[in-house]
């Protein structure tokens, strides 16, 4: 499986925009990028995904490079709110068990 | 309209004590996943089911670990005696899209064991 590579941990202030970088150069060309976060004492939650394209919706955006080998999630306006565990996760195109493959993900504190 | 629920949210047990989880998927759902997840790592797959039909059983999943979703709808997760490196959160996912590439997982709240 493609893995995922993101920084352990960001600092952002609060109501300032915050870029989650992730890198996955051996991502193959049917791989889409999900995005799911987990807030303190809670099961992860769904945020965003996309396969080339740049993607947005009500939570965040997804900035895809060209050559798909990294990406970035974008959150406009952080909030208190936001402070938690960002996962990007490489799901295949067919994948047997449809699990996903967590990696350590990026621990994202907001600062007010 | 409900999310995922678990049940218990907590269950602290001695070692070698057998337990059972409980998990309700967002109704219509036919799909059911369950993960573990330690103390600051992420959460790890273990079985997936499909309506009820278990499809797929993680090498986490050793002899001692047994899911079942009996008529497609809820799910129980037992463990037979217990060790204390099965401390974790035990969290249930539910989807329902066709796709593998691109369906949405709804997590419960998780079920975090203890034992001692």
């Amino acid at each position: 499986d493609a893995k995922t590579t993101q920084p352990n941990s960001m600092e952002s202030n609060e109501e300032e925009p915050v870029h989650l970088p992730c890198n996955h150069s051996t991502i193959s060309g049917t791989d889409y990028i999900h995005w799911y976060r987990q807030l303190p004492s809670q099961g992860p939650e769904y945020v965003i995904h996309g396969l080339t394209s740049n993607v947005n919706n009500r939570m965040a955006s997804l900035a895809i490079a060209e050559d798909r080998k990294s990406s970035t999630l974008i959150l406009h306006r952080a909030t208190l709110r936001d402070a938690a565990v960002y996962y990007c996760i490489l799901r295949a195109a067919y994948n047997a068990g449809n699990m996903l493959t967590f990696g350590g993900g990026t621990r994202l504190m907001v600062k007010p | 309209d409900t999310g995922v629920s678990q049940d218990p949210r907590h269950k602290i047990t001695k070692r070698g004590q057998n337990v059972t989880f409980r998990c309700d998927p967002i109704s219509e759902h036919n799909r059911l996943y369950w993960y573990r997840q330690t103390l600051g790592q992420g959460p790890e797959f273990l079985t997936y089911f499909q309506n009820e039909a278990q499809l797929e059983k993680s090498r986490l999943l050793s002899d001692r670990f047994s899911a079942e979703r009996p008529k497609g709808s809820f799910s129980t997760l037992e463990i037979q005696r217990t060790e204390q490196g099965d401390s974790a959160m035990y969290l249930c996912a539910s989807s329902s899209r066709a796709s593998t590439s691109t369906d949405t997982q709804y997590f419960g709240p998780g079920t975090r064991l203890t034992v001692l």
